[in-house]
């Protein structure tokens, strides 16, 4: 059973086009993340997610939005997508507690190429 | 907000001998490191962590110290196997309500049989 999964592994797209990464736990966790990992294997957070609302959107383009229909999903769309935006997306989750510290769950990302 | 250090970038070991990774951090508020190796192809998955009120932690051939006073923690591997070849990486959080780790630029750890 894979604890953080996310959809599809590959995306492989022209730039201009809108696309969706899809993202589930199964860990009962009560937050969950999106995290940009460029080339030089850098980690960013991009947003974070606590039972279905948004609590943290660093400086990402508008183009990028998440939804999360439940506390066990959240998916990316990007819209009208760039070159620069090629890079492996990362779904994280983690169960907030009193003292906070929760250890990240990690998937196992989604490379995205925009050509 | 937060900067984390990470060095070295890359280190190359041989099998049997120890590898040293070393990051620090400028917040003082950050009471959280964890530390993610990430294979190839895979999600980074949490190692081992430490809070800061223990100075080392250590689980098998591996072991963390902190030190509050410098901002700076460790990660060592003892006896290290071609297996342990990964990314690593090292990350930092004040750890109260929504706070987020904020993460080192990475160590690639390469060991060779």
């Amino acid at each position: 059973d894979t604890a953080v999964s996310q959809t599809p592994k590959y995306l492989v797209t022209q730039m201009g086009n809108d696309k969706s990464i899809k993202c589930e736990q199964n860990l009962g966790h009560d937050t969950m993340y999106w995290y940009k990992q460029d080339s030089k294997k850098f980690l960013k957070i991009m947003f974070s997610y606590n039972n279905k609302e948004l609590i943290i959107n660093e400086t990402v383009p508008n183009r990028f939005s998440p939804k999360s229909p439940d506390k066990a999903h959240l998916n990316l769309h990007i819209n009208s997508l760039e070159l620069g935006d090629s890079a492996v997306y990362f779904c994280a989750s983690s169960q907030t507690n009193p003292l906070g510290n929760s250890p990240l769950h990690f998937g196992n990302g989604t490379r995205l190429t925009v050509t | 907000g937060e900067n984390v250090e990470q060095h070295p970038s890359t280190l190359s070991v041989q099998e049997g001998d120890s590898a040293v990774i070393k990051c620090t951090y400028s917040d003082s508020a950050s009471n959280y490191f964890p530390w993610y190796k990430q294979e190839l192809g895979k999600g980074p998955q949490l190692i081992i962590d430490i809070r800061s009120n223990v100075g080392e932690k250590k689980d098998q051939r591996i072991a963390v110290t902190l030190n509050k006073t410098a901002k700076h923690f460790s990660l060592h591997i003892t006896e290290t196997q071609p297996e342990d070849s990964a990314v690593y990486f090292c990350a930092a959080s004040k750890g109260s309500g929504y706070s987020t780790l904020t993460f080192g630029k990475g160590t690639m750890l390469l060991v060779s049989p």
